[in-house]
């Protein structure tokens, strides 16, 4: 089954302690996403690859990192945890088109808590 | 900078009755325009897309025309059902990347 894969789903963390979201993808997609989502807010994009080892910054990246070392993996980085990243998170990838990506494929979502 | 303005929610209907969700956006160019639905605890997924001015894109009952004149993408349904409650998204495809740039979401509830 074509899909996207988060881990984990649910995380209760405290402040500073570094931690990594997962995601997989298995429909060999170039291009890869993170968002957050907040209420009042929608969802924002943190940062997104167009391809192994080619990433760059979205709207809200301060506080995270990402590594693109395989096609079918983008994993979060939160190397110090703070209480504002506290949200829920969201993966997606999705085909190249027109030279930019066109319908993304989203994970489940994982739902952090920062204390 | 491109962005979507979406109506607020939450937006409460009877069953059967019809849907209108408004979508405005702003763009350099001409971007492709999605509306997105996330069902409760799920993640979002694609519910239809236009790629092009006058395009209309339909899905599960659900229509949006794109109007490059008024720069509008509006959902409608004719009759919605209970299990259309979800949280909706307007979307485009921006910048130098194509990266999709959302709305904040409108929260649908139908009551039976």
């Amino acid at each position: 089954e074509a899909q996207v894969t988060q881990n984990p789903r649910y995380l209760i963390t405290v402040t500073g302690k570094k931690l990594t979201v997962t995601c997989s993808q298995n429909m060999n997609h170039e291009y890869m996403s993170w968002y957050r989502q907040d209420p009042g807010l929608g969802l924002r994009q943190i940062y997104y690859s167009m391809n192994v080892e080619v990433t760059d910054k979205g709207d809200v990246p301060e506080g995270y990192k990402v590594s693109r070392k395989e096609k079918r993996n983008f994993p979060l980085i939160l190397e110090s945890p703070s209480p504002n990243q506290t949200s829920l998170y969201f993966c997606a990838s999705s085909p190249p088109f027109r030279g930019g990506p066109e319908t993304q494929y989203f994970g489940p979502g994982t739902r952090l808590l920062v204390l | 900078g491109d962005s979507v303005t979406q109506m607020e929610g939450p937006v409460t209907l009877s069953e059967e009755a019809c849907l209108t969700i408004n979508c405005t956006y702003t763009a350099t160019g001409y971007p492709s325009l999605f509306w997105y639905v996330q069902y409760p605890g799920e993640g979002l997924q694609l519910l239809l897309k236009a790629t092009k001015a006058d395009d209309k894109g339909s899905n599960k009952g659900f229509e949006a025309t794109y109007r490059k004149e008024t720069t509008s993408f509006h959902l409608e349904k004719g009759s919605v059902q209970v299990s259309d409650s979800a949280v909706y998204f307007c979307a485009l495809t921006g910048g130098s990347q194509g990266n999709l740039i959302f709305g904040k979401g409108t929260k649908l509830s139908v009551k039976p």
